[in-house]
């Protein structure tokens, strides 16, 4: 079974703090996701990796950065936290299945970040 | 832009009956189309995806049904049963400008069984 790890469950920041959400994944999935999810607005894809040190912005990454230094672990940084970035966050896995498509994501539980 | 959109917010069935959740979408480059579940405090979880070359998939008590020229899909659920109450998402596969896969998600609608 896959599994999916976020290091935090619930995270309280401050104001232009620099936040590190990680996430590890024990499959060998090529590909990692961060995405966010707001009420009334579903989940926003802010970045994704699909090889070692190798990223692609999502839909909205303005203020985020991502670090993918091995294989299965895929870090969120928000450079200087906002009071707009307090959302759940959540971190997903799939495999490269190149033209065809079975290869579902794999998510984590979540972190819920607040940031004050 | 909100690509793939899920019209209602919440929905309420009375157990044993049919479940439809529909979810529409703007971008005709999605070629797969997928519904995920989520439980609170938990991520969400693969339950059933359909191609866009084909019309209708079923696995179990789940169907899921597209229409391309409509640009909708929507999501069976035969019977409801009440752990079946949880959030569902639409979402849509596109290829990104470098040639990856990524996943678009809709709004997501509430669903709640009534026993």
């Amino acid at each position: 079974d896959v599994k999916v790890t976020q290091s935090s469950r619930y995270l309280v920041k401050r104001t232009g703090e620099k936040v590190f959400l990680e996430c590890v994944q024990d499959m060998d999935h090529e590909n990692m996701f961060w995405y966010r999810q707001d009420p009334g607005l579903g989940l926003r894809l802010i970045y994704f990796s699909y090889d070692v040190k190798m990223k692609e912005k999502g839909d909205i990454p303005e203020g985020y950065s991502v670090s993918r230094e091995k294989k299965e672990r895929f870090s969120l940084i928000l450079e200087s936290a906002s009071t707009n970035q307090t959302s759940m966050y959540l971190c997903a896995s799939s495999s490269w299945t190149g033209s065809s498509y079975n290869s579902p994501l794999h998510f984590g539980n979540g972190t819920r970040l607040t940031v004050t | 832009d909100q690509q793939v959109k899920q019209n209602s917010p919440s929905l309420s069935v009375q157990e044993g009956r049919i479940s439809i959740l529909n979810c529409d979408y703007t971008n005709s480059m999605f070629d797969y189309f997928l519904w995920y579940k989520k439980y609170p405090a938990e991520g969400p979880t693969f339950l059933i995806s359909i191609s866009s070359i084909k019309d209708k998939n079923e696995d179990g008590r789940f169907t899921v049904f597209l229409n391309k020229s409509a640009k909708h899909l929507s999501l069976h659920i035969v019977p409801s049963q009440p752990g079946d109450s949880a959030v569902y998402f639409c979402a849509a596969r596109a290829i990104s400008n470098f040639g990856n896969e990524k996943l678009t998600f809709g709004t997501g609608t509430r669903l709640t069984i009534i026993p």
